[in-house]
Formats: C-alpha cells, sequence, structure tokens
C-alpha cells in the first residue's frame, strides 16, 4: 500500500519562499509528482520526480530522496495567485503494465500581502 | 483542442437514483481514470480504464461502474445513489507509454449531491 504524508495548511507572505514537504512510505516507487489544485479548479500538473535531487522549473522547483522516502516542493517569489493547495503523489510501479498514481491530502497554501 | 470535459458540472439526486457522468478527452491517451475528492481525504481513484473496453477497480469502487465503449469516452455511472456518494468527481486522462512521466490531465470536475 501507499501512505503519504504532508502538511495540511502553510501561510506565507507575498514575496517569500516556501517549502512543502511530502513523505511517503510505498511498496514500490516510480516518480513523485507535484500537481497545484485552486479553489473549485481541476488539479494542474507542476513537476514529477524520478531520480534523487532538485528539479527546477521558474519559481517552482522540486527535490526527491528516494532513500529517506522525502520530496518537498519549493516555491520562490510568492505571489497571490499562489494560494492553492498543493498535491503530492506518489506513482506505483506497473501491475500487470498498469501504474496508477496514490495521492495525498494536500496542503492548503495561503499567501497573504 | 478541449483537453479532457466532463458533463455536467453539477447534479442533485435524491437518495436511491441513478445517474452517468460523462467524461470525454480529445488527447488520444489510453488511460483514463476516475476519482473522487472530498475534504480531508484527498484525491481517491475510483476506477481506471487502460484502455478501449477495459476497466479496473482503484481505491473506493463500491457502488460505482463504469464503461469504456470508445477510447475518447469514460463513464461513470451511481447506479442506486447514497449520501456517502455526495463529492467532487474528477475524470483524467493519460498517455501510456510506461515511463514514470504521464502525467495526468484532469478535467474540471462534476459536483454532485446526495439528498
Amino acid at each position: 500500500g501507499q501512505n503519504i504524508d504532508q502538511p495540511t495548511e502553510m501561510t506565507a507572505t507575498e514575496g517569500a519562499i516556501v517549502q512543502i514537504n511530502c513523505t511517503y512510505q510505498t511498496s514500490g516507487f516510480n516518480g513523485l509528482f507535484w500537481y497545484q489544485q485552486h479553489a473549485g479548479e481541476a488539479p494542474t500538473f507542476l513537476s514529477y520526480n524520478v531520480l534523487d535531487g532538485l528539479e527546477e522549473k521558474g519559481r517552482f522547483s522540486s527535490f526527491l530522496s528516494r532513500s529517506k522516502g522525502y520530496s518537498y516542493l519549493l516555491l520562490k517569489e510568492l505571489q497571490m495567485k499562489d494560494s492553492a493547495s498543493y498535491l503530492c503523489a506518489v506513482k506505483a510501479p506497473p501491475n500487470s503494465g498498469y501504474s496508477t498514481l496514490t495521492f495525498g491530502k494536500g496542503t492548503m497554501l495561503l499567501v497573504s500581502p | 483542442n478541449a483537453g479532457v470535459t466532463q458533463t455536467p458540472k453539477f447534479r442533485v439526486l435524491k437518495t436511491g437514483q441513478s445517474m452517468t457522468l460523462l467524461c470525454a478527452q480529445d488527447m488520444n491517451h489510453e488511460y483514463m481514470y476516475w476519482y473522487r475528492q472530498d475534504p480531508g481525504m484527498g484525491l481517491r481513484l475510483i476506477h481506471y480504464s487502460v484502455g478501449e473496453g477495459t476497466t479496473a477497480k482503484g481505491e473506493v469502487p463500491d457502488g460505482y461502474n463504469v464503461s469504456r465503449l470508445k477510447k475518447q469516452n469514460f463513464l461513470l455511472g451511481l447506479e442506486s445513489a447514497a449520501p456517502s456518494q455526495t463529492s467532487v468527481y474528477f475524470c483524467a486522462s493519460s498517455y501510456a507509454t510506461g515511463l514514470p512521466t504521464d502525467t495526468q490531465y484532469f478535467g474540471p470536475g462534476t459536483r454532485l449531491t446526495v439528498l
């Protein structure tokens, strides 16, 4: 099975940097994904990590340590529009050729002026 | 290119009624998924499909049925709705390259209330 933990809520100030952590305990691993979900909208893909290390994409970066079962999403130069829920998801290895995502419960980030 | 679309956007049902939610994608994706999202529970996989005519159970399949008669469509059915099925339902689709980078693209969601 999969167990994914992330903080329920975080607050930060516009212009600051925030790090959202995700820890996972899984029976298999084939990648870790981060999604952003604004209130009342669909999740949208932000980043993924397969190998250990940091992946950078503009203001967003994601880090993975497979040995520690740990990932974080780093958001720099925070903007008001970054207020959203951030979902961590682990991809299981293919089972009979199929591979699905298991999502954490999400971290609600509130950015204040 | 509309991506993933879902109909209807909102629906209110009485306990015991049935309904079908429709998901359509125009990206020629092999995989399609149905999730439900409840406060404090995150996204949970109901059923998924790895190709036309093939479906499989996810984490919370009880009370739901699905069909994938055409590659671009994935239907979710509730035969006898219960208040516990009040939720927001999301459909998603992805390529099936087998690589970890098969990103899932989500539809806008259907907000269902069962009274």
